[in-house]
């Protein structure tokens, strides 16, 4: 089976733009969560979808959004870009993951600068 | 809210010797996932070992192995005959029982390996 998979790996953008991550999961697989990488505040869960449906939602800012389509393929949006939101994006995937353990699958990353 | 705390911001092995990643929690729950993950250099994370709050019984997965003390909400992750290979990122996480696959992380060791 393919991994995860992220698009694209690396992006430069300027502050008060706006900036759209793609995700694919693994086949078959109907979770994707998304996730916040920096030095400064380590890993941070930003959101997971499920069945198209946001399951929860971390504390970020409403700049953060997501979405999630019918073939599981999930996108983030940040909408006027802030210098601080320069981080990689780290994408998971799973079966399912209520009421039963199923494993995390994490993608490669998306590596975002703002200038 | 949940919180993990990572206290050894690096740590060094010498290959083939034995080295322990320390990890402590904060949860007012009883039922709940804890996990190591590893993210080698520009790398994808990975899974590397689980444990069920349910289960007594230690975790292991051949040469890593996890001593879970709940009642000191204490997770550390044993790594018996270190090889170069296991130099990376280890970060320790809580996922609730009940709360999708939102993971908590911690702030993550970074763990060398001397040849």
């Amino acid at each position: 089976k393919a991994g995860v998979t992220q698009t694209p790996r690396y992006l430069i953008k300027t502050r008060g733009q706006q900036v759209t991550l793609s995700c694919s999961p693994i086949s078959g697989h109907r979770s994707v969560s998304w996730y916040q990488q920096t030095p400064g505040q380590g890993l941070q869960f930003l959101f997971e979808y499920f069945s198209e449906t946001q399951r929860n939602k971390g504390n970020f800012p409403g700049r953060f959004s997501g979405r999630q389509f019918s073939n599981s393929r999930s996108e983030m949006n940040v909408s006027t870009l802030e210098l601080g939101d320069s981080a990689l994006y780290l994408c998971a995937s799973s079966l399912t993951g209520t009421g039963y353990f199923s494993e995390q699958y994490f993608g490669p990353g998306t590596r975002l600068t703002v200038t | 809210a949940q919180t993990v705390t990572q206290s050894q911001p690096e740590m060094s092995v010498q290959e083939a010797e034995t080295v322990t990643l320390s990890c402590t929690y904060d949860t007012s729950e009883s039922d709940y996932y804890l996990f190591w993950y590893k993210q080698p250099p520009s790398r994808q994370m990975i899974l590397v070992i689980r444990q069920e709050a349910y289960k007594q019984q230690n975790a292991t997965e051949n040469r890593f192995s996890v001593n879970f003390q709940k009642a000191a909400k204490s997770f550390s992750l044993k790594i018996s005959d270190s090889q170069l290979g296991d130099a990376a990122m280890y970060f320790c996480a809580y996922r609730s029982d009940n709360a999708g696959n939102m993971l908590t992380f911690g702030g993550g060791t970074r763990l060398m390996v001397k040849p």
